[in-house]
């Protein structure tokens, strides 16, 4: 699976959108790119995923670069509650395997 | 909305003493999935498991663990005789198998804490 990069950590004002980038340079065409956040010591909770175009859902949305080798989490309206290590992880969809692999994500620090 | 439950929440164990986690995956869901986070670090893969047997395991999950799916709706971890650097959050995952890139789903974790 590709390995991610992602900032250690960023600040969001409360109400703004909080947008959360992650290089994956070198994705490959069958690998999808998922988004999940960790609130304190709760399990990881998945947010959103895809492989080549932009998704929309009611937590967030994905923008994924043309060339995919970065894509945009975005919160668009950001709040406390959205305090939280977010992870990027790209893998390969499909097979009985597709074990997620955690890098250390970004610390979003939604400030009032 | 369906939801993957662990228990218990947090266990107490002697080091040497057998441990069994539990977890219920999301009905629906054909793949199970047992990570764990030492605290303070990242959340890292044990194994997977589908139709009844393990599909893939990582190098931690080495002879003092198992996994088992005993009656259709449990889905647990046993760690035969359990030391120190077992102490971790255990998290469990399951997904469906109706497409091929179907997100994993995450319990809250059991705190396995060994004295």
């Amino acid at each position: 699976d590709a390995k991610t990069t992602q900032p250690t950590s960023m600040d969001c004002a409360e109400g703004r959108a909080a947008n959360l980038p992650c290089n994956h340079s070198t994705i490959s065409g069958n690998e999808y790119v998922y988004w999940y956040r960790q609130i304190h010591s709760q399990g990881p909770q998945y947010i959103i995923h895809g492989l080549k175009n932009n998704e929309t859902n009611e937590m967030a949305s994905l923008i994924i670069t043309e060339d995919r080798k970065s894509s945009t989490l975005i919160l668009p309206h950001a709040t406390l509650r959205d305090t939280a290590v977010y992870y990027c992880i790209v893998r390969v969809g499909g097979g009985s395997q597709g074990n997620l692999i955690f890098g250390k994500g970004t610390k979003l620090s939604v400030k009032p | 909305e369906p939801e993957v439950t662990q228990t218990p929440s947090h266990q107490v164990t002697q080091m040497g003493q057998e441990v069994i986690l539990r977890c219920v995956p999301i009905s629906n869901h054909l793949y199970f999935y047992w990570y764990r986070q030492i605290l303070g670090q990242k959340v890292e893969f044990l194994v997977s498991f589908y139709n009844n047997e393990i599909s893939e395991k990582s190098e931690i999950f080495d002879d003092q663990f198992s996994v088992e799916r005993p009656d259709g709706s449990n889905f647990t971890l046993k760690i035969r005789s359990t030391k120190l650097e077992d102490s971790a959050m255990y998290f469990c995952a399951s997904r469906t198998g109706r497409t091929s890139n179907q997100p994993q789903h995450f319990g809250d974790g059991t705190r396995l804490s060994i004295l």
